[in-house]
C-alpha cells in the first residue's frame, strides 16, 4: 500500500533537546511538506521541498531544520531554538509542487516538550 | 495577504440535521479552494475541492460551491451522521508559476454529531 508514514505517533522531549521527526513516503512524489498544527489554529507551513537536495522555508521556519537526501524521506528537526515546540506536526507530499497537484497527508506526530 | 476564515466551533448537531460550516477567503490571485477533514488522532484527508468560480465540489454527501462574488466556499451536508464528527478545514491554494503548492488553512471547525 502506498502512503505516508510518520513516526512516532507521540514524542516527548525535555526542553533544550533537539528532536527529529520522521516522514517517509512510497508514493514516488517529488514534493514534500511539513506543517504545524496548534489547537484552534489552522495548519501552518514550516518547510517544503520540491525535489531531492532542495528545500525552502515556509511561513514559520525559525527553530526548525530539514534535509532531503532521498526522494522518499523528509525529516524535520525541531531545535532548542524553537520557542514553542509542543504541537501536532503533519507531513504531506504531492506528485510535484504546484497548484495542480493534490497533497496527501500523513497521520501526524504529536510532540510534547516539557 | 491571503487568508481563510472559518466559523467558530464547536458545532454540535443531532444526527440527520442539516450542516453548514461557513468559510470565506481573501486572495490576491485566483485560488483553488479545498475542504479537508481530520478525524480524531489522524492526519488530514481531502474531502472536496473546486478550482474556479461557480464550481461545486462534492463527496460523501458533502457539497461546497465556489462563490467568487462573496469570496466564500461554505460546506454543506443535508443529513449528518455520528461518523461525520471531526474537524473540518477550509483551505486555499493560489494559481500561478510563482506560487508553490502551499496550502493556506483556516483555523478549523469541530463538528460533533450526537445520536
Amino acid at each position: 500500500d502506498g502512503g505516508i508514514t510518520q513516526s512516532p505517533k507521540y514524542l516527548f522531549r525535555k526542553e533544550g533537546q533537539n528532536v527529529t521527526l520522521s516522514c517517509e513516503q512510497n508514493l514516488n512524489h517529488d514534493a514534500m511538506y511539513w506543517y504545524r498544527q496548534d489547537p484552534g489554529q489552522g495548519l501552518r507551513l514550516i518547510y517544503y521541498s520540491q525535489i531531492v537536495n532542495d528545500f525552502q522555508k515556509g511561513d514559520i521556519a525559525e527553530g526548525y531544520s530539514v534535509s532531503r537526501e532521498k526522494k522518499e524521506s523528509f525529516p524535520l528537526t525541531v531545535t532548542s531554538a524553537q520557542k514553542n515546540p509542543t504541537a501536532f506536526y503533519l507531513c504531506a507530499s504531492s506528485i510535484k509542487d504546484g497548484d495542480l497537484y493534490e497533497q496527501y497527508f500523513g497521520p501526524g506526530t504529536r510532540l510534547t516538550v516539557t | 495577504g491571503n487568508s481563510v476564515t472559518q466559523m467558530e466551533g464547536p458545532v454540535t448537531l443531532s444526527e440527520e440535521a442539516f450542516l453548514t460550516i461557513n468559510c470565506t477567503y481573501t486572495a490576491t490571485g485566483y485560488p483553488s479552494l479545498f475542504w479537508y477533514v481530520q478525524y480524531p488522532g489522524e492526519g488530514l484527508q481531502l474531502l472536496l475541492k473546486a478550482t474556479k468560480a461557480d464550481d461545486k465540489g462534492s463527496n460523501k454527501g458533502f457539497e461546497a460551491t465556489y462563490r467568487k462574488e462573496t469570496t466564500s466556499f461554505h460546506l454543506e451536508k443535508g443529513s449528518v451522521q455520528v461518523s461525520d464528527s471531526a474537524v473540518y478545514f477550509c483551505a486555499l491554494r493560489l494559481y500561478g508559476s510563482s506560487n508553490t503548492g502551499k496550502l493556506i488553512f483556516g483555523q478549523g471547525t469541530t463538528l460533533q454529531v450526537k445520536p
